[in-house]
């Protein structure tokens, strides 16, 4: 079975700064993809940025970009420039190429400090 | 364009009793999903529909769970009867088809099974 890792329940980062988060994954799959959603206090998730396996350039969000390293199952999304409004619970999320199962990180806490 | 709604916000039952929660995704989205999202875990993927066929159903409790998705468009989750487990918020999300489509969430229904 797929497990993705996120091994920071917690991270903070200053305005104005840049954060990374971290994730990993576990598959045996070649073709798959990987997402990273926002979760607001409010508990809309939100779809951030999205990473096709088969593609070698990293994704990128405006400030949003993600560090892939296939080989390494690792999928680390870095927040440039943060802003207040980036405080959120960030999940990561793995899918096959076929079939329907998302799997989620446990999240990661991202405070956001003035 | 509206998002995905769902209803109650909030739900506190007693272990044994039933509920229901209703969602009702965005107009024109023929999949829909719901999760269940336990304190400090990612979101858990509970039935996929298709239009109002069910695509994947794998991690769905059916002893005490069961969906529908009468004429393809809302969509009732119910549990009955309630255990002390089922304590978690409900997502309810929709996308336009399946597979990598960009998946909406709804503000999500938070039970506490008491």
């Amino acid at each position: 079975a797929q497990t993705v890792t996120q091994s920071q329940p917690e991270m903070s980062v200053q305005e104005a700064e840049t954060v990374t988060l971290s994730c990993t994954y576990d598959t045996s799959e070649s073709d798959y993809y990987l997402f990273w959603y926002k979760q607001p206090p409010s508990r809309q998730m939100i779809l951030v940025i999205r990473q096709e396996a088969y593609k070698q350039q990293n994704a990128t969000e405006n400030r949003f970009s993600v560090n892939f390293q296939k080989a390494a199952k690792s999928f680390s999304l870095k927040i440039s420039d943060s802003q207040l409004g980036d405080a959120a619970m960030y999940f990561c999320a793995y899918r096959r190429d076929t079939g329907n199962q998302f799997y989620f990180g446990t999240g990661t806490s991202l405070t956001v400090i003035p | 364009e509206a998002g995905v709604a769902q209803s109650p916000r909030y739900k506190i039952i007693e272990k044994r009793q039933s509920v229901a929660f209703w969602c009702n995704p965005i107009s024109g989205h023929a999949t829909l999903y719901w999760y269940q999202q336990i304190l400090g875990q990612g979101p858990k993927l509970l039935i996929q529909f298709q239009n109002n066929g069910v695509v994947d159903d794998s991690q769905l409790p059916k002893d005490r769970f069961s969906a529908e998705r009468l004429k393809g468009v809302d969509s009732t989750l119910k549990i009955q009867p309630a255990k002390l487990e089922d304590s978690a918020v409900y997502l309810c999300a929709s996308s336009l088809e399946g597979g990598t489509d960009e998946q909406f969430f709804g503000p999500g229904t938070r039970l506490t099974v008491l």
